[in-house]
């Protein structure tokens, strides 16, 4: 069975750092497109990104490119999502999700269950 | 970037209905278009995928038409369980790809 599992709710200042993950299971880590939606208080879906952890090839929705990194670690069959600087503007809820099958262009299958970033001074 | 619209933005209904969301693409899209289904507090779950196809486990009640700049996700039978915002998303393009704005259906 494939699960993503993400990590918890985070409370953060402007200016922090930060670094939330995904841990996979049930499927090869490597073969599978995965990516980062966010969702805004109340507010739709925004693509941010996606990384093939086969070659470590990224590619960002040009809105987010140098806001945030994406990155994916083969071992621990894991994505992560860090900021370096945050602001009050990146609050919201972050969701990883994996593509339904090789075809990036079917969709998002599987999805973690949130990991809510709340930033404030 | 191709901008998604969605109509209505919110929409009343009743168990048993049949109800239509529409989706229109800024430009030509082929068949890249899926639909997501999101309760409160919850992550969206994909319904259908590349306009037509059933995503595994889908209740076959849902179902989705369309090719080119206009698409349509059908619910024959409103249940219970259906109310919720629904989403549609263009993969012509990557990146990005774009999400429309969402469709609220409630309970009338």
């Amino acid at each position: 069975e494939v699960q993503l599992v993400q990590s918890g709710a985070e409370v953060r200042k402007p200016g922090e750092s930060l670094k939330i993950s995904c841990k996979t299971s049930g499927y090869s880590f490597s073969d599978y497109w995965i990516g980062w939606v966010r969702q805004m208080p109340g507010r739709g879906l925004e693509w941010m990104g996606i990384i093939y952890p086969g070659d470590s090839e990224i590619r960002y929705n040009p809105s987010f490119q140098g806001q945030v990194t994406i990155s994916a670690d083969g071992f621990n069959s894991s994505t992560y999502l860090q900021w370096s600087s945050l602001k009050a503007s990146d609050s919201g809820m972050y969701y990883c999700a994996r593509h339904r099958s090789y075809d990036i262009l079917t969709g998002f299958g599987f999805w973690g269950q949130g990991t809510l970033v709340t930033v404030s001074s | 970037d191709i901008q998604m619209t969605q109509s209505p933005s919110s929409l009343s209904a009743s168990i048993g209905d049949r109800v239509t969301i529409t989706c229109r693409a800024s430009q030509r899209i082929s068949t890249h278009l899926n639909w997501y289904q999101q309760k409160p507090g919850k992550a969206p779950k994909l319904l259908i995928y590349t306009a037509s196809n059933l995503q595994s486990g889908v209740p076959s009640r849902f179902s989705g038409s369309g090719s080119g700049t206009d698409f349509i996700l059908t619910i024959s039978s409103l249940q219970l369980e259906d109310f919720a915002t629904y989403y549609c998303q263009q993969t012509y393009t990557t990146p990005p790809t774009t999400f429309g704005q969402g469709t609220r259906l409630e309970i009338k």
